[in-house]
């Protein structure tokens, strides 16, 4: 079974231009995570979908932050315009259910983002 | 505000030796456990977790114990091996559905 696929999986910008991440999650998993992983620091949850609504997105800086998961299936992650302190690995998971505690979360490799 | 503290932040083990990670919670909403191993470069993967229904859970030389009274859970890993060498993160759930992780502890276990 393929693992949660995620591009690319590094990328350097200089601050105030814009950059997207990619990822496909597990077949069949209806759930689907962005989170972000500041070094030293764990995952912390950007948002959540549910199929292609979202369950949970209190935590993604909106102004610049935006997301989208069309059909389902595929996700985009985009930060426009980036900051210095979004430099961090952007991880995408992904889960056959809506509730992890019924389940376990399913992680891609991660996207390494560094702002200049 | 972290949800779930976790110490230390580095533990350093001979082989053999045992490796203990400790986490703490306020939240008593969280009804699920789970700790993920991460090794460099790599996404995080769920090692064994534990449901505050029981107070210890073992998978070979992993093990958690849970002190529901106390909020706090920790993992041991017995036997420790140069292969366990990796960063740990704790984590809990509510039934809202998100995970909120600890710190990390980055374990080396020396040959």
């Amino acid at each position: 079974e393929a693992g949660v696929a995620q591009s690319p999986r590094y990328k350097i910008i200089e601050k105030r231009q814009s950059v997207a991440f990619w990822c496909n999650p597990i077949s069949g998993h209806a759930t689907l995570y962005w989170y972000q992983q500041i070094l030293g620091q764990g995952p912390k949850l950007l948002i959540q979908f549910q199929n292609n609504g979202v369950v949970d997105d209190s935590q993604l800086p909106k102004d610049r932050f935006s997301a989208e998961r069309l059909k389902g299936v595929d996700s985009t992650l985009k930060i426009q315009p980036a900051k210095l302190e979004d430099s961090a690995v952007y991880l995408c998971a992904s889960s056959p259910v809506k509730r992890p505690n019924t389940g376990e979360l399913f992680f891609g490799e991660g996207s390494r983002l560094t702002v200049l | 505000q972290q949800q779930v503290k976790q110490s230390p932040q580095s533990l350093i083990v001979q082989k053999g030796g045992i490796s203990i990670i400790n986490c703490a919670y306020e939240n008593t909403a969280f009804d699920y456990f789970p700790w993920y191993q991460q090794f460099p470069g790599k996404g995080p993967a769920l090692l064994i977790a534990i449901r505050p229904d029981v107070s210890e859970k073992k998978e070979g030389r992993f093990t958690i114990s849970f002190n529901k009274s106390a909020k706090q859970f920790s993992l041991h890993i017995m036997d420790s091996q140069p292969g366990d060498s990796a960063t740990y993160f704790c984590a809990a759930t509510p039934r809202a559905n998100n995970l909120f992780f600890g710190t990390g502890t980055r374990l080396t276990v020396i040959p």
